[in-house]
């Protein structure tokens, strides 16, 4: 029983490079989100996808971008890092019909230099 | 976006000790949850408020969705080591938006 599998676990950037963090879930949960944790703000949505192929932009969505091709599957762009987006990344999953219950990844911890 | 006021920002308790926290909201949310996170770990959901009023518990973990939708605490009676850890309350909007608290850092001393 998988659930929200994030990878990678840790990442190191350089200012200006571009990478891509991985989401997958395996409980065929329509609803998929990405949030930033910094210390002392809590968790901050930056993007989330209400269904394959359907995403919207979240409370701190520049410098990022997200695609939904599969239902399983809600990867996070990168596409030019910057030290303001050294944080720890979370993604979560939620089935669709009225349920609130959201499922967490184990997050990726990022450093932007 | 709509702000989540989450106190304490953290406690340091006698194992045994009750432990209170609350969150206030400046607007209305249709659903309140609290959330614990470990360190190194994503939030793992405690327990979920869906109806104003509502005072629903989880063991030792006691919650409830404040009357006017605005705010929401959650006790926790006779604290042990493994308590510790960061709680986050979190409300859901018209939109089905969360958003999170700060987060109360628990400290737990044997």
């Amino acid at each position: 029983n998988a659930g929200v599998t994030q990878t990678p676990k840790f990442q190191v950037l350089k200012t200006g490079q571009s990478m891509t963090l991985q989401c997958a879930q395996d409980m065929n949960h329509e609803y998929m989100s990405w949030y930033r944790q910094d210390p002392g703000m809590g968790l901050r949505l930056i993007h989330y996808s209400v269904g394959a192929g359907i995403t919207d932009q979240g409370e701190v969505p520049n410098g990022y971008n997200v695609s939904r091709s599969t239902t399983e599957d809600f990867p996070l762009r990168l596409l030019s890092a910057a030290p303001s987006q050294t944080s720890v990344y979370f993604c979560a999953s939620r089935g669709g019909g009225g349920t609130n219950i959201q499922y967490f990844g184990a997050g990726t911890r990022l450093s932007v230099l | 976006g709509q702000q989540l006021n989450q106190s304490p920002q953290s406690m340091f308790i006698q194992e045994g000790e009750d432990v209170s926290m609350n969150c206030t909201s400046s607007s209305i949310f249709n659903t309140w949850l609290w959330y614990k996170q470990d360190p190194g770990e994503g939030p793992v959901l405690l327990i979920a408020l869906y109806k104003a009023g509502e005072l629903t518990s989880n063991g030792r973990l006691t919650a409830q969705f404040g009357i006017t939708r605005k705010d929401s605490f959650l006790n926790i009676s006779a604290s042990i080591p493994s308590d510790v850890g960061i709680y986050f309350c979190a409300g859901q909007n018209n939109f089905n938006k969360f958003y999170f608290g700060s987060g109360t850092k628990l400290n737990v001393k044997p």
